[in-house]
């Protein structure tokens, strides 16, 4: 009865290499948003989708897209992995926008070689 | 811009002693405020929120956060720590506008000795 789920859980690759990750909410929330955690534990937006549709879109390489199939699922997707791109990701969703918690899956740790 | 500050990047207590994990804001209008724990190699955990009311906001596993508008401030607090409780600990406001976006302190370190 996992509420926010990730896969995978690791991955390792190597530079230039492409990669997504996937994450599925069974809450029925219709936003979603993806972060990143550095090796230093600092936590940043990347994306969000409300809806299917992109409402926060920050600073991020454009090597890097998400996809939102459905209200349950956003995915994200990296091309050209690069050593910088080493942290993990963190999938979370949201029962809309305003005053509502954001919960989080347990994280894609990404490590490019 | 809305920001938040965790002043310590660490906290030591003992078992059995009250805590206080500390956090200032800086925002414009009123602040949507929000205390997350990250346990090693697990997601982040909601604790609780203040939005608006009763400036003591209680939570999950005992901890309780108390908002002071006139010292732009929100601790989190705990009576009587446990080892359990040694964590990551993180406070978030929500930025303007209507996207949900949270912006996150710089997380502090709970350690928590018997």
């Amino acid at each position: 009865d996992t509420a926010v789920s990730q896969t995978p859980k690791y991955l390792v690759t190597q530079m230039g290499n492409d990669k997504s990750i996937k994450c599925e909410q069974n809450l029925g929330h219709d936003t979603m948003y993806w972060y990143k955690q550095d090796s230093k534990k600092f936590l940043k937006i990347m994306f969000s989708y409300n809806n299917k549709e992109l409402i926060i879109n920050e600073t991020v390489p454009n090597r890097f897209s998400p996809k939102s199939p459905d209200k349950a699922h956003l995915n994200l997707h990296i091309n050209s992995l690069e050593l910088g791109d080493s942290a993990v990701y963190f999938c979370a969703s949201s029962l809309g926008r305003a005053a509502y918690e954001q919960y989080f899956g347990p994280g894609t740790r990404l490590t490019v070689t | 811009a809305q920001s938040v500050a965790q002043p310590e990047d660490q906290v030591n207590v003992a078992e059995g002693n009250p805590l206080t994990v500390k956090c200032t804001y800086s925002v414009s209008g009123n602040p949507y405020l929000f205390w997350y724990v990250q346990y090693p190699n697990r997601g982040l955990q909601f604790l609780l929120k203040y939005i608006t009311g009763d400036n003591l906001v209680k939570g999950s596993y005992g901890f309780e956060a108390e908002f002071n508008k006139s010292q732009t401030s929100f601790h989190l607090k705990k009576p009587s720590a446990l080892v359990s409780d040694s964590a990551l600990y993180f406070c978030a406001v929500r930025d303007r506008g209507n996207t949900g976006k949270l912006i996150f302190g710089q997380g502090t370190t709970l350690q928590v000795k018997p």
